[in-house]
């Protein structure tokens, strides 16, 4: 009930490509869901979030899309950049709660 | 931009030793929490802490975890006596108010080693 899955584990994408990475959740009463980047010696830092009553949200390059039916969310890297290269983290909460955070995925960009 | 500061960067700590890891959250901020993460795997829920007590913990937070906001900057973990499978990353984040509205900002962590 707590859980989040996410895949895949690695993604290798080209420098301009779109990367995509997808999370599922099992308990409804998450209503809070963010995407975390992390660089290696650094913290989780928020990229994105988005909540259940929307379908999707934009900022840039990175877009959340929100499948509230089948408990699914991902996001959409566009233009795939080196710099982009990092451990992404979906996560779902409740507002005053904890985060319960998917695997990981170690995204790698090539030049 | 405001940041969540955590220290150590690294505590390097004998078995059985106490070790006390250290937090200044954002100023504003009043949710407060504690995560780790073992190498190479998905960041955990220790405990969340609003309104000088605990709110919630998870299995991991044991009786040789306590937490503590001594004053009105600093937000500490306290592992009594430590064990091997304590050695991870550890992170704070905190969270303004009203919370529904707020993502949690984290620190970029301590290293802890434990020997």
């Amino acid at each position: 009930q707590q859980q989040v899955k996410q895949s895949p584990q690695s993604l290798i994408v080209q420098k301009g490509g779109i990367s995509i990475i997808n999370c599922a959740y099992e308990n409804t009463a998450f209503d809070y869901f963010p995407w975390y980047q992390q660089f290696p010696g650094k913290g989780p830092a928020l990229l994105i979030a988005i909540r259940p009553d929307v379908s999707e949200k934009k900022e840039g390059r990175f877009t959340i899309s929100f499948n509230k039916s089948a408990k699914q969310f991902s996001l959409h890297i566009m233009d795939s950049q080196p710099g982009d290269s990092a451990t992404y983290f979906c996560a779902a909460s409740r507002p005053t709660g904890k985060l319960i955070f998917g695997q990981g995925t170690t995204l790698q960009v090539k030049p | 931009e405001p940041e969540v500061t955590q220290t150590p960067s690294h505590q390097v700590t004998q078995m059985g030793q106490e070790v006390i890891l250290r937090c200044v959250p954002i100023s504003n901020h009043l949710y407060f929490y504690w995560y780790r993460q073992i190498l190479g795997q998905k960041v955990e829920f220790l405990v969340s802490f609003y309104n000088n007590e605990i709110s919630e913990k998870s299995e991991i937070f044991d009786d040789q975890f306590s937490v503590e906001r001594p004053d009105g900057s600093n937000f500490t973990l306290k592992i009594r006596s430590t064990k091997l499978e304590d050695s991870a990353m550890y992170f704070c984040a905190s969270k303004g108010d009203p919370p529904s509205n707020q993502p949690q900002h984290f620190g970029d962590g301590t290293r802890l080693s434990i020997l």
